[in-house]
């Protein structure tokens, strides 16, 4: 069965500090990966996707993360901290085959805190 | 260029009733889904609309259901409202089913009482 599981619903970091947020992912055939931000009363903004090639992938706002098949882990990362940063963030999983082709499938999210 | 366009906003209905929410996808997207946020939970989906068909069905009741029009706008109608469908309710459109992404509107937050 298809899940994602994101260790850690709330992370605090100060700002300037290394950001680290962790998803796991579990399926019987080959993931494409996303990252999602939310912030208060919005939507999901696409941070960065992992489809094929390139196992390290760049997004917006200096987000990036390395998807790692071994591991079955595709951790969100971001070197420096900033306070816009605080918002809630999501990992997500979808596939391009079978009977569940494009339908995402969450975690439950991360509520990331920036403290000056 | 407009994104996704959700409306309501914001809505409350009572329990018992039906409401039936509207989303018109960002330009050039074909498919259309829906999504249940919880508060303090990760979005669920509820169904997938692709050349005006429902094609994928998450774990939600026979209450929920849809429609796609031919320029791609979606509807959700919910009837028989319970207290547990409150939540904020997403929708989101890609041009290629969803597998490389999908861009999602600001959501209708539904509260029944």
């Amino acid at each position: 069965a298809q899940s994602v599981t994101q260790l850690g619903s709330h992370v605090s970091v100060s700002e300037g500090a290394l950001v680290l947020l962790r998803c796991n992912y579990s399926s019987s055939v080959p993931p494409y990966l996303f990252w999602y931000v939310q912030y208060p009363n919005q939507g999901l903004q696409l941070l960065l996707k992992y489809t094929t090639g390139a196992t390290l992938v760049k997004g917006i706002n200096g987000f990036e993360a390395e998807f790692k098949k071994s591991e079955t882990s595709f951790h969100l990362t971001k070197p420096s901290a900033h306070m816009s940063d605080a918002a809630e963030y999501f990992c997500a999983v979808t596939f391009d085959r079978g009977s569940t082709l494009g339908r995402l499938y969450f975690g439950r999210g991360t509520q990331l805190t920036v403290w000056p | 260029d407009a994104g996704v366009t959700q409306s309501p906003t914001h809505l409350i209905k009572t329990r018992g009733q039906q409401v039936t929410l509207r989303c018109s996808p960002k330009s050039g997207h074909d498919t259309v889904s829906w999504y249940q946020q919880a508060l303090g939970q990760g979005p669920q989906f509820i169904f997938q609309y692709y050349e005006e068909e429902e094609r994928q069905r998450g774990n939600f009741p026979d209450r929920f259901s849809g429609h796609q029009f031919p320029n791609y706008s979606s509807e959700l109608n919910v009837n028989a409202l319970l207290l547990g469908d409150s939540a904020l309710y997403l929708c989101a459109s890609s041009w290629d089913r969803g597998v490389y992404g999908y861009t999602f509107g600001s959501g209708t937050r539904l509260t029944v009482v």
